[in-house]
């Protein structure tokens, strides 16, 4: 069974400067899917960026950017320029094989100071 | 285009009922999950529909959970009867049934049971 493991319960960075969340994950299939959301205190879900493990270009969204190593079974999220709304729980998520479901790690609880 | 439409947003219910929540998926989408998501436990998986169809119910807790899909677009998850220990945000969420699809989800059914 595929597992998604995010080692950094909490993380914390300053405004205007860079941070990265760390994200591993466990899988015999070559084909998948890996994405971050986004979860604000509204607790909706928000996609941040999705991946595309055949493709070896790392996924760019403005601030938000990708280190994906495929080998390592690793999908780091940076986000650079930090700001006050960028304050939530992120989830790294794994989708393998059409019609089966996300799966998600524990959370990084990330907290942006002025 | 409307989102994944949850109801209630909020439900306080006494220990005993029975609580259903519904799902409305994105129109054209034909993959349906339903998450839990409590601090101990994290985003777990209860169960996901392909094309009205339970493909894996493994995540639902026991037997007093169960969920329908009766068409395309309306679903629901039932508790009978409710327990304490059931009190967290369910999330629907809705996707193609193709690989490179996203998952979007719902704002969220906020259960509190007393």
């Amino acid at each position: 069974a595929q597992t998604v493991t995010q080692s950094q319960p909490e993380m914390s960075v300053q405004e205007a400067e860079t941070v990265t969340l760390s994200c591993t994950y466990d899988t015999s299939e070559s084909d998948y899917y890996l994405f971050w959301y986004k979860q604000p205190p509204s607790r909706q879900m928000i996609l941040v960026i999705r991946q595309e493990a055949y493709k070896q270009q790392n996924a760019t969204e403005n601030r938000f950017s990708v280190n994906f190593q495929k080998a390592a079974k690793s999908f780091s999220l940076k986000i650079s320029d930090s700001q006050l709304g960028d304050a939530a729980m992120y989830f790294c998520a794994y989708k393998g094989q059409a019609g089966t479901a996300l799966i998600f790690g524990k959370g990084t609880t990330l907290s942006v100071s002025s | 285009d409307a989102g994944v439409i949850q109801s209630p947003r909020h439900e306080v219910t006494e220990m005993g009922q029975e609580v259903t929540l519904r799902c409305k998926p994105i129109s054209g989408h034909n993959s349906l999950f339903w998450y839990r998501q409590t601090m101990m436990r994290g985003l777990e998986l209860l169960i996901y529909f392909n094309n009205n169809v339970p493909i894996d119910d493994s995540g639902m807790p026991e037997d007093r959970f169960s969920a329908k899909m009766p068409n395309a677009s309306f679903s629901t998850l039932k508790i009978q009867p409710s327990e304490p220990r059931d009190s967290a945000v369910y999330f629907c969420a809705s996707s193609l049934v193709v690989s490179r699809n996203t998952i979007y989800f719902g704002e969220g059914s906020w259960l509190t049971v007393v």
